[in-house]
């Protein structure tokens, strides 16, 4: 499984734009790559998924380069209830094991 | 569509007990995953059932099992408890018959907490 690298935290303030980065330099051709988004005592839950290029949905964005051994979340005007730990994983589809790394905690400020 | 349930939602026990917790997944899905959280350790997976038969299994000793039911309903038991499986447990389910890491359907239970005195 590819191991993903994230900054542990990271701060902004209401109406930001942030970009959270990671890396997976031994991304597999089959790997896509998801986020989630956590809540203090909450279960994880999906935001967004791709396998290369740009995917929009109607909560984030994801920037995956050509060389895909990088991805980047984006969420547009953050707000404070936007707080939270995200988590990049990567995985093939038909691989069962999913393994969420550290996270990053987003602390939106007002 | 409700989502998924787990019970009990805190649980307190003590060294050496076993423990017991239940997942009920979202109607019509098929596939429940099990995951602890602890701050040290963060989310580590457990193990998937799909159509009441492990799919996957984590790096967790013998004493962490699980089982699935015809309604896919799924229980996780835990025996002769240390003070280290003190966690949030969370429960996963899915719809998809293919592999979880690259499934978007993947919706998180509330979680289990417990706490071994």
């Amino acid at each position: 499984l590819a191991k993903t690298t994230q900054p542990i935290s990271m701060d902004s303030y209401e109406g930001q734009e942030v970009n959270i980065t990671c890396s997976h330099n031994n991304i597999a051709t089959n790997d896509y790559i998801t986020w989630y988004q956590q809540f203090p005592s909450q279960g994880p839950r999906f935001i967004i998924q791709g396998y290369k290029t740009k995917v929009t949905n109607e909560v984030a964005s994801l920037f995956i380069p050509a060389d895909r051994k990088s991805s980047t979340l984006s969420l547009p005007r953050v707000s404070l209830s936007d707080t939270a730990v995200y988590y990049c994983l990567v995985g093939e589809s038909s691989n069962n094991d999913m393994r969420f790394g550290a996270g990053t905690r987003l602390t939106v400020k007002p | 569509k409700a989502g998924v349930t787990q019970t009990p939602r805190y649980l307190i026990k003590t060294r050496g007990q076993q423990v017991t917790l239940s997942c009920s997944p979202i109607s019509g899905h098929r596939s429940v995953s099990w995951y602890q959280q602890t701050p040290g350790q963060g989310l580590q997976f457990l193990f998937e059932y799909f159509s009441e038969t492990q799919r996957n299994k984590g790096n967790f000793p013998g004493r962490f099992s699980g089982r699935q039911f015809s309604n896919s309903r799924s229980e996780m038991n835990v025996s002769t408890l240390e003070l280290g499986d003190s966690a949030l447990y969370l429960c996963a389910s899915r719809a998809g018959t293919g592999g979880l890491a690259g499934s978007r359907e993947q919706f998180f239970g509330p979680g289990t907490r417990l706490t071994v005195l």
